[in-house]
């Protein structure tokens, strides 16, 4: 079945760094959503991706779409405390109506 | 944006017990909801996808007859885990989606079983 991975797993990065977590699927996705999970909190939708090699930006976030589809990314410039939580892809297969969540990326900031 | 709610954030039951959990989405019609589950730092795992007016669809593994899940309306699905056991605890998020195909989370409902 449709498997979504992503790395790195945990990454630590001080305050101000850039920070970037790539999310691999194992087959062609008809779109990617990206959502972050604060800790004890629940899933919050960042954004969505339709079209093959799309970017799109949200203030010091930047989303990319692979050209092949089956792959993105979640870029941030120069990280700030707010951004502690794990970002999660959510990938949907083509021809299927549910999404698949990636293994998610763990971020600390350090002040 | 969106709210989805979730009812009862948090639950404490015998085991044998039934609970019942309900996501509402609160003002949107979402003829689309999932039910998902996470384990602590891990990701979320889809468990079923509720459809108004017709029978979840579960995924692999997932015992339907274990969790019962009704959507009866465009605004509400209910998971009931039924006969409840210790490795039933867990935390159990729905999500409603909208015209859009984008999935509002509700805050979760965190299941104890003892």
């Amino acid at each position: 079945g449709q498997q979504v991975m992503q790395i790195p797993q945990y990454q630590h990065v001080q305050e101000g760094e850039d920070f970037t977590t790539y999310c691999n699927s194992s087959t062609t996705l008809s779109n990617i959503q990206w959502y972050k999970q604060r800790p004890g909190g629940h899933p919050v939708f960042l954004i969505q991706l339709v079209k093959s090699g799309e970017v799109k930006k949200q203030k010091r976030l930047t989303f990319q779409f692979g050209e092949a589809k089956k792959n993105s990314s979640l870029h941030i410039t120069a990280t700030q405390t707010t951004d502690v939580g794990t970002y999660f892809c959510a990938g949907r297969g083509s021809g299927t109506y549910k999404y698949i969540f990636g293994t998610g990326t763990r971020l600390k900031v350090l002040a | 944006g969106a709210v989805v709610s979730q009812h009862p954030s948090w639950v404490i039951c015998k085991s044998g017990t039934s609970v019942k959990i309900e996501c509402r989405s609160l003002d949107f019609q979402a003829t689309t909801m999932f039910w998902y589950r996470q384990f602590p730092k891990q990701s979320l795992m889809l468990m079923a996808t509720s459809n108004e007016g017709s029978k979840a669809t579960y995924e692999q593994g997932v015992e339907k007859d274990k969790f019962l899940i009704n959507h009866a309306s465009l605004t509400l699905s209910t998971l009931t885990v039924t006969s409840a056991h210790p490795e039933d605890s867990s935390f159990y998020i729905c999500s409603a989606e909208d015209s859009t195909d984008t999935q509002y989370f509700g805050p979760g409902t965190r299941l104890t079983v003892l």
